[in-house]
């Protein structure tokens, strides 16, 4: 059973600083890895997805990366700002179903 | 282009009573899946509807059923609602099925069984 860790459970950065959150799964036959965010009673946006194929995707402040043979993969968020604030979960897509296993999330607070 | 929208934003049921939620998908999706997040547990996996089918099944107990639409609109049910069924129900659409890529996620809906 694909289990999905997030570490830490909680962050808390001034602004400007560069940080990075980490994912671990334990199943490396994996389909693709979504980084998603979520504001407080709100539902999910999709950050950046990595096809397995891939090693890392970039959107503006935001870069994640795969390293599906260790089973992990890391989100860099540069220059953070208080609009950052919020829980980042990761989620797997495993090949066997479409189906995600999401990771418990963390949440980050930035301080201005 | 809309989002994904989901109703009733909030509603609050009593233990025994049976609740239904409704997603409608991004216009062109057809695949709806649907999870329910807990403080314990977390974000799980209910179920995924495509072109009117279920899919894939999550494990939960069969007080949790669903049902997709000719229109790609679905719906979930719980029956005979218990204290641990409180939760935010989301729904999330996608173009395709299998090896989906990009889910798009709704507002969701939030349940409280007192």
């Amino acid at each position: 059973k694909q289990e999905v860790t997030q570490i830490p459970a909680a962050l808390s950065v001034p602004e400007g600083e560069n940080l990075v959150l980490n994912c671990s799964f334990t199943d490396s036959a994996i389909y693709n890895l979504q980084w998603f965010r979520q504001d407080p009673g709100k539902g999910l946006t999709s950050l950046l997805l990595i096809q397995s194929s891939q090693r890392e995707q970039t959107s503006g402040r935001l870069n994640a990366s795969l390293d599906k043979s260790s089973g992990r993969s890391t989100l860099y968020i540069a220059a953070s700002q208080p609009g950052d604030s919020a829980t980042y979960l990761c989620a797997v897509e495993e090949t066997s179903g479409s189906r995600l296993t999401f990771g418990e999330g963390t949440q980050l607070t930035v301080n201005p | 282009k809309a989002g994904v929208t989901q109703t009733p934003r909030y509603l609050i049921k009593t233990r025994g009573q049976q609740v239904t939620l409704s997603c409608s998908p991004i216009s062109g999706h057809r695949s709806v899946s649907w999870y329910q997040q807990t403080p314990g547990q977390g974000l799980q996996f209910l179920f995924e509807y495509f072109s009117e089918t279920q899919r894939n099944k999550g494990n939960f107990p069969g007080r949790f059923s669903g049902r997709q639409f000719s229109n790609s609109r679905s719906e979930m049910n719980v029956s005979t609602l218990e204290l641990g069924d409180s939760a935010l129900y989301l729904c999330a659409s996608s173009i395709t099925l299998a090896f989906t890529g990009e889910l798009f996620f709704g507002e969701g809906s939030r349940l409280t069984v007192l």
